[in-house]
């Protein structure tokens, strides 16, 4: 069975400044998609990036980025220019015939 | 991108009644699903919600307790039937726009069971 390992539970960046969370997955598929959201004290749930497995290509949106290595199955997130509205939980997620997330990673930016 | 909402966003409810929470999308999706996500933790599928057919339950859900509907490709509810407190969790609907890629969510449902 697939699973999504999220090592830390917690972390904290100072702002402005870069912080990278990290995430496992255990999969057999070769076509497969990833995804890291976040969850803010609002709960609602926003996609921040997604990868398509079979892009060796990194993913980036604006301050997000990833480094996807497919070999190792690690997915992990990099925020740059940390801002106080990027305070959330973050999951990463892994895809093939449904959504299976992480445990969660709570990111406190510290002012 | 899809539009969800959610309703209601929270409740209080006795333990033994049932609680339905509704879920409209602003566009026709293929899929619809639902999850619950306990104080504290992750997110768990609790079914797959098909429209015009009986929905897929995940390990660990059965529909007497979590009867869900879809009557079209925007609407669907999922009730929690006979309450405890240890249904007390945030109840999350999530579409598929394109098959097989990132879920959209709604403001999910906090239950509260006393």
């Amino acid at each position: 069975a697939q699973t999504v390992t999220q090592s830390q539970p917690e972390m904290s960046v100072q702002e402005a400044e870069t912080v990278t969370l990290s995430c496992t997955y255990d999969t057999s598929e070769s076509d497969y998609y990833l995804f890291w959201y976040k969850q803010p004290p609002s709960r609602q749930m926003i996609l921040v990036i997604r990868q398509e497995a079979y892009k060796q290509q990194n993913a980036t949106e604006n301050r997000f980025s990833v480094n996807f290595q497919k070999a190792a199955k690690s997915f992990s997130l990099k925020i740059s220019d940390s801002q106080l509205g990027d305070a959330a939980m973050y999951f990463c997620a892994y895809r093939d015939d449904k959504i299976i997330f992480g445990k969660g990673t709570r990111l406190h930016i510290l002012p | 991108s899809a539009v969800i909402s959610q309703k209601p966003s929270r409740d209080i409810c006795q333990r033994g009644t049932s609680l339905t929470i509704q879920c409209q999308v602003d566009s026709q999706v293929t899929m619809m699903f639902w999850y619950r996500q306990q104080p504290g933790q992750s997110l768990t599928l609790i079914a797959t919600a098909n429209q015009g057919s009986e929905a897929t339950y995940e390990s660990g859900f059965v529909i007497d307790k979590f009867p869900i509907s879809r009557p079209n490709l925007t609407f669907s509810t999922l009730t929690v039937s006979n309450m405890s407190p240890e249904d007390s969790s945030i109840y999350l609907c999530s579409v598929e726009v394109r098959r097989n890629t990132e879920a959209f969510f709604g403001q999910g449902t906090r239950l509260t069971v006393v």
